[in-house]
């Protein structure tokens, strides 16, 4: 079963627009990651939040927890075409290093 | 530093035939991990290795899939024999000590059951 669900299941932006997506999820958690896919490839990892951290940058990434409400929050600032693809949170409360990734929210950024 | 590999990239079976996947962790890497992707969905864990131990293979339909990692370093997994619903992209990931649980995905093999 999917421990994470994405929502929007599809966003559509222009380039520069910052793109938001979110993450809920079910039971307790160690920490919550983002990955991103692009067409066809493998799962590439975006970054990672632990359960006593709140929020966390890197680069033109901002993601946010809140093990209140089991949510999580990914934003893209300044997006640009290359960022068109799907991402995927998942979450490792299962047990040691195991991942459990919601259906994925489809990103598509027009020039 | 080579990333996760896998072969073949693509595989179309019949229904009933038998199927094989490669896959080489990046290298020092001692936690290997194959998922099921179904189009439209996140990947789905189906067996944790560590070394060439088994971890997790809870969800791993074991009546039609097997997979082994001989001497802890590359891994199969065979899908024995293949049904309709099988048709999916198989990813395997590793993971070292110190990288805090970030997994490195290989790019794949989409396998299609006719």
């Amino acid at each position: 079963s999917q421990q994470g669900e994405e929502d929007p299941q599809a966003l559509s932006i222009q380039e520069g627009e910052n793109a938001t997506m979110n993450c809920s999820y079910k039971t307790s958690i160690n920490n919550l990651q983002w990955y991103r896919q692009n067409s066809g490839r493998g799962l590439v990892h975006l970054i990672l939040i632990r359960s006593n951290e709140r929020e966390k940058h890197s680069g033109r990434l901002r993601v946010t927890l809140d093990t209140s409400k089991k949510s999580s929050s990914l934003l893209i600032t300044a997006s640009r075409a290359a960022d068109t693809a799907s991402y995927f949170c998942a979450t490792d409360g299962t047990g040691y290093s195991t991942l459990t990734f919601g259906k994925g929210t489809m990103l598509l950024v027009s020039p | 530093e080579a990333g996760v590999a896998q072969s073949p990239r693509y595989k179309i079976i019949e229904k009933r035939q038998s199927v094989a996947f490669w896959c080489n962790p990046i290298s020092g890497h001692a936690t290997l991990y194959w998922y099921q992707q179904i189009l439209g969905q996140g990947p789905k864990l189906l067996i944790q290795f560590q070394n060439n131990g088994v971890v997790d293979d809870s969800q791993l339909p074991k009546d039609r899939f097997s997979a082994e990692r001989l001497k802890g370093v590359d891994s199969t997994l065979k899908i024995q024999p293949a049904k309709l619903e099988d048709s999916a992209v198989y990813l395997c990931a590793s993971n070292g000590q110190g990288d805090s649980y970030e997994q490195y995905f290989g790019p794949g093999t989409r396998l299609t059951v006719t």
